[in-house]
């Protein structure tokens, strides 16, 4: 256990649906990052959340969208998903921008 | 904007051989850090390297960190099939925030 928690690990869903990842960071932790990996891809950078703002922004398509809350926890979300969107989604976090990050097991989602 | 390449994409060796990879900025990087990701699993941290022609060593591990601090390294002595995964690197510019990931080079070791 990474202490990273992500769910749900699995989610099945159609075309045009939209869906929410959830991810709790590790205690202390205050930078949460989303990653898209899609099969046999690297790691595609989507956002950063720090202690609750938007730091930096990568890929992210204008169908998604991230937050992260007071608590820390985030959500990402994905509407009008499209089959495309399958994939691997990681959740990391960090204490700041310098150190490693610790990454949570992962949402596989389906899109079918 | 920043480019971080790795070579080689996929490598095959037999147990009980070296193993490198070569992971290359397109600018020059303030750190360095490198991921090791199982199949099937989830990235996990290993190292970050600081210092111009940083070395630091884990176990049968070795990393680089280029004097130049634009590329690095990553060396597996005698490898085991326990090795077996994604190696990533991961740049941070000197002018960013956010580490940007190399694509990996998938490791296969043959028993």
């Amino acid at each position: 256990d990474s202490g990273v928690t992500q769910t749900p690990k699995h989610l099945i869903t159609a075309t045009g649906q939209r869906v929410t990842l959830r991810c709790s960071p590790r205690s202390g932790d205050l930078s949460v990052y989303w990653y898209q990996q899609s099969l046999d891809q690297g790691l595609q950078f989507l956002i950063q959340y720090y202690n609750g703002e938007e730091r930096a922004k990568g890929n992210i398509l204008e169908r998604f969208s991230a937050q992260q809350f007071p608590d820390l926890h985030s959500e990402l979300n994905l509407s009008s998903l499209e089959l495309g969107d399958s994939a691997l989604y990681f959740c990391a976090s960090s204490v700041d921008d310098r150190d490693g990050y610790t990454f949570g097991s992962g949402t596989r989602l389906t899109v079918v | 904007g920043q480019q971080v390449m790795q070579i080689p994409q996929y490598q095959h060796v037999q147990e009980g051989e070296d193993f490198t990879t070569y992971c290359n900025s397109s600018t020059t990087l303030s750190n360095i850090q490198w991921y090791k990701q199982r199949p099937g699993g989830h990235p996990v941290f290993l190292i970050q390297l600081v210092k111009s022609g940083e070395v630091k060593k884990q176990k049968r591990l070795t990393f680089q960190f280029g004097e130049a601090k634009k590329n690095s390294s990553l060396h597996i002595t005698a490898t085991q099939t326990t090795d077996v995964g994604t190696y990533f690197c991961a740049g941070r510019p000197l002018d960013g925030q956010n580490f940007v990931f190399g694509p990996g080079t998938r490791l296969s070791v043959l028993p």
